[in-house]
């Protein structure tokens, strides 16, 4: 079994339309969950951190996470085309970041 | 503008050469990393510095030897690598491996070995 697991997609939803991404993860042990963002040929950029059971919101994101589940998810508000990108889940345990594969989201206009 | 610089953004070199990517950071990080990242894979974590100390190294091959300077600096020394061994090397730090503290990451440096 995979430490951190996501649906690879491809995810597509149109401009404007709700985008949601979904992860679970192995070790109940983990600590702490992200998401980073990922463009094509670029480095991950850090978007979202969420610590405790329930939802997060920072502008258009929201986090949700659920330790008795092992789940955690990113929803995407009033998608747009630039937020097109793949979107790898982290979660912290024993102090070493493990990344999930990433699902690639397509936002079309 | 990202805060951790990594050099060169892209390197080709062939299996016989040594070569060194280096990373900086100035944002009084505490731990730093590498991953290296294949193409439509997730990041995979290589190393590990907490405090200038190696802390973790992955099972990986010799061919690799990180190096730490000094709190700001991380160097990944390569020598006789295969053509395997390219993909996206990507450095990241965070203020301290103890904690819940997300990473940043530098901008990569794409390597081809030839």
């Amino acid at each position: 079994q995979k430490e951190v697991e996501q649906n690879s997609g491809p995810l597509s939803v149109p401009e404007g339309a709700i985008a949601s991404l979904n992860c679970t993860y192995s070790d109940r042990g983990s600590q702490s969950f992200f998401w980073y963002r990922q463009y094509s040929g670029k480095s991950p950029e850090l978007i979202m951190s969420i610590y405790s059971n329930g939802d997060k919101e920072d502008g258009r994101f929201t986090a949700q996470l659920n330790k008795a589940s092992q789940y955690v998810s990113l929803l995407i508000r009033d998608s747009q085309p630039s937020d097109s990108a793949t979107y790898l889940c982290a979660v912290l345990n024993n102090n070493d970041m493990r990344f999930g594969a990433g699902t690639r989201l397509t936002v079309k206009p | 503008d990202t805060e951790v610089t990594q050099t060169p953004k892209h390197l080709v070199m062939g299996m016989t050469n040594k070569k060194s990517l280096k990373c900086e950071q100035h944002m009084g990080h505490r731990a730093m990393y590498w991953y290296k990242q294949k193409a439509k894979k997730p990041p995979e974590l290589m190393f590990v510095y907490s405090y200038e100390k190696l802390s973790i190294n992955e099972s990986v091959p010799s061919r690799f030897s990180p190096e730490c300077p000094n709190s700001s600096l991380l160097n990944l020394h390569l020598h006789a690598l295969q053509p395997e061994d390219s993909a996206l090397y990507l450095c990241a730090s965070s203020q301290a491996r103890v904690g819940n503290y997300g990473y940043t990451f530098g901008s990569g440096t794409r390597l081809t070995v030839v």
